[in-house]
């Protein structure tokens, strides 16, 4: 079946470091690939996606490009700030499901990141 | 303001009495879902509806039931919680499969 893998945290920087999470999927089919993030107390938000081989993402000085040949589907940021820290996620969706049905998204486990001013 | 809703934010109960969580979006959305976040697991699917009486199983269904009797509800109900469902559970809303997904709050549930 789907799965996403994701580095581990919790990651901890310093303001205006450079930010990488590592993103790596399985899928049967050609999946759309998407980076969530979900700020303290709060419900995930889209923060971007890509529905096709090498498709960039892109959205608040993030980016993410949609690598095929390699599974991989790495958040990047050139110069975090403080109110990045938030818990981001990784997900796929793909079509087929249990029925054949749409299966909706399946999500990484999600990594912590704390940005320190 | 597009949004999806969910009752309560906050739950305690105990083993055995049955409860709903209510979620309600305003989009017209034909696809919705019911998560549990737990730590170092991520989101995991529970349950998902591709319509107005149109549901199927997740990741995780055992101890859940759902229903979608109208296209902006989705309740979930726990016939008999017991404390491994202690957990935060996310409705989320799209307007199809490979869209962007718009998630509620979130509820904290707790079982004793």
């Amino acid at each position: 079946g789907d799965s996403v893998t994701q580095m581990e945290g919790p990651v901890t920087l310093s303001e205006e470091a450079f930010l990488t999470i590592n993103c790596t999927y399985t899928a049967t089919g050609y999946p759309s690939l998407f980076w969530y993030v979900q700020y303290p107390g709060e419900g995930l938000q889209l923060l971007l996606k890509a529905t096709k081989a090498d498709d960039k993402g892109s959205n608040k000085g993030f980016e993410a490009t949609y690598r095929k040949e390699t599974t991989s589907f790495h958040l990047e940021k050139g110069s975090v700030q403080v109110s990045d820290s938030a818990v981001y996620f990784c997900a796929l969706s793909d079509r087929l499901g249990t029925s054949g049905s749409a299966r909706q998204l399946t999500f990484g486990s999600g990594t912590q990141l704390t940005v320190l001013p | 303001e597009a949004q999806v809703t969910q009752n309560p934010r906050y739950l305690i109960t105990v083993t055995g009495k049955k409860l709903t969580v209510t979620c309600s979006q305003n989009m017209n959305h034909e696809y919705m879902s019911w998560y549990r976040q737990d730590p170092g697991l991520g989101l995991r699917q529970i349950y998902y509806s591709m319509n107005v009486e149109v549901t199927d199983k997740g990741d995780v269904p055992e101890g859940y039931k759902v229903s979608r009797k109208e296209k902006r509800n989705f309740p979930l109900i726990l016939e008999s919680p017991s404390p491994n469902q202690t957990s935060l559970y996310f409705c989320a809303s799209t307007r199809g499969p490979r869209a962007e997904q718009y998630f509620g709050p979130g509820t904290r549930l707790t079982v004793t």
